[in-house]
């Protein structure tokens, strides 16, 4: 079946304009991740959701972050005004229920260019 | 707080050499341990993972890992790399706790040399 898919796969930015980042998890799947992968730094956390309950947005590093999950399936990762420090690539993962021994699944990831 | 370190930043072996990629993790509880992997140019995915039972634990590719829970860590193994294993690995841990998140080492680049 179809995986994880991510749209745009590239986009360069300009300083200060806002970008909307897209993720389609696999169907079925409830549990949804953002990630943010810098050079050298690894996979940081942003963002969980898992069906309905509340999101844990303890990962999102500053108020210019948001995402939203519609309908328990597509999400949007926002960040405003972006900063330069915010190019990175981004990566959505979904897995089957969330619990903590699921395997996640990846997108191919969004590269954000901020210049 | 959690945090889970790779000893090695970059790797490069000539093929057939043995391969140990480091992983300790600090958490004081029962955990999840995962070994991720991206390929060049293709998505990250899971290589093998452990949540219970046998310490050691047989994952794709002829990649095997091992949780030795004294030692906080669950390092990575092949006895015969080959070219095709250049690639970028990851460790994780997730607390058996469902308010904790997956937690991500760094990474380890591996180059292999043909």
């Amino acid at each position: 079946g179809a995986g994880v898919s991510q749209s745009p796969s590239n986009k360069v930015t300009e300083k200060g304009k806002d970008v909307e980042l897209r993720c389609d998890p696999i169907s079925g799947h409830t549990a949804l991740y953002w990630y943010r992968q810098s050079l050298g730094q690894g996979l940081e956390f942003l963002i969980y959701f898992q069906g309905n309950s509340a999101p844990d947005k303890s990962g999102l590093p500053s108020d210019r972050f948001s995402a939203e999950r519609t309908g328990g399936s597509v999400s949007t990762l926002t960040i405003q005004r972006t900063q330069q420090e915010d190019s990175a690539v981004y990566l959505c993962a979904s897995s089957i229920s969330g619990t903590p021994a699921d395997t996640q699944y990846f997108g191919p990831g969004t590269r954000l260019t901020v210049l | 707080a959690q945090s889970v370190s790779q000893h090695n930043h970059h790797v490069i072996l000539s093929e057939a050499a043995s391969l140990e990629l480091g992983c300790n993790y600090s958490y004081g509880g029962t955990v999840n341990l995962f070994w991720y992997v991206q390929y060049p140019g293709q998505h990250l995915q899971l290589l093998l993972k452990y949540f219970s039972g046998d310490p050691l634990v047989k994952g794709i590719k002829g990649f095997e890992a091992e949780f030795i829970k004294s030692k906080f860590s669950f390092n990575l193994r092949k006895p015969s790399v080959q070219w095709s294993d250049t690639a970028e690995y990851f460790c994780a841990v997730t607390p058996q706790n469902r308010d904790d998140k997956i937690i991500f080492g760094k990474g380890t680049r591996l180059h292999i040399l043909p």
